[in-house]
């Protein structure tokens, strides 16, 4: 069964510092999507993207965070000028259009020490 | 304010006793409800959405407009059902944009 695959696992990086996390969405899919976990906390909505736009985002993502879809396969998160508080699980996932079933990676794990 | 609850952080059953995990929303409109498994080390995974009104794995939920709530429920918890569950809404024509609540924790022992 194909699946959405991310890209590091785990990453560990020093505040200040640019992280770019990586995901492949499932093949014939047109919606991709971040969603992030803060340790304890609820799974957040971050932004969603379609036509190589985004299509819709959410209060946490703000001008220190960026989506690209550089290649046919490829979908990534920059986050710029990382802080404590982005330590958390990121999520991608993607959707084939007219479904309602997303299709979530196994999330990248980013601390920020 | 659109929003998701779960108001038990864990919930810890003996297997084969009956299960029902509780969700509440609010939400203005008709949104669409779903409960997502996440299974010790594994992905998030849709378990089942109110739409299709499906039973899987001897789980079902069914949305009460009136009382807000879509909870899940299974007659008899079996081991392997251990896992974090989260219920999920999506406002309808907002594909993608799924409201979490905070989950809970199923412990089905032995």
């Amino acid at each position: 069964e194909p699946e959405v695959t991310q890209t590091p696992s785990h990453q560990v990086t020093q505040m200040g510092q640019e992280v770019i996390l990586r995901c492949v969405p499932i093949s014939n899919h047109l919606y991709f999507y971040w969603y992030r976990q803060i340790l304890g906390q609820k799974v957040e909505f971050l932004v969603s993207f379609y036509n190589n736009e985004i299509s819709e985002k959410s209060e946490i993502f703000d001008d220190q965070f960026s989506v690209e879809r550089p290649d046919g396969s490829n979908f990534t998160l920059k986050i710029r000028s990382t802080k404590l508080e982005d330590s958390a699980m990121y999520f991608c996932a993607s959707t084939s259009q007219g479904q309602n079933t997303i299709y979530f990676g196994e999330g990248s794990w980013l601390t920020v020490v | 304010a659109q929003r998701v609850t779960q108001p038990e952080k864990l919930l810890s059953v003996f297997k084969g006793a009956p299960v029902e995990l509780k969700c509440n929303y609010s939400y203005s409109g008709s949104p669409e409800l779903f409960w997502y498994v996440q299974y010790s080390r594994q992905r998030l995974q849709l378990l089942l959405r109110h739409i299709s009104r499906e039973s899987i794995k001897g789980f079902t939920a069914d949305l009460n407009k009136g009382e807000t709530s879509f909870h899940l429920k299974k007659p008899f918890a079996q081991e392997e059902d251990s896992a974090m569950y989260y219920c999920a809404l999506s406002g309808v024509g907002s594909q993608g944009n799924l409201i979490f609540g905070k989950g809970t924790k199923l412990s089905v022992k032995p």
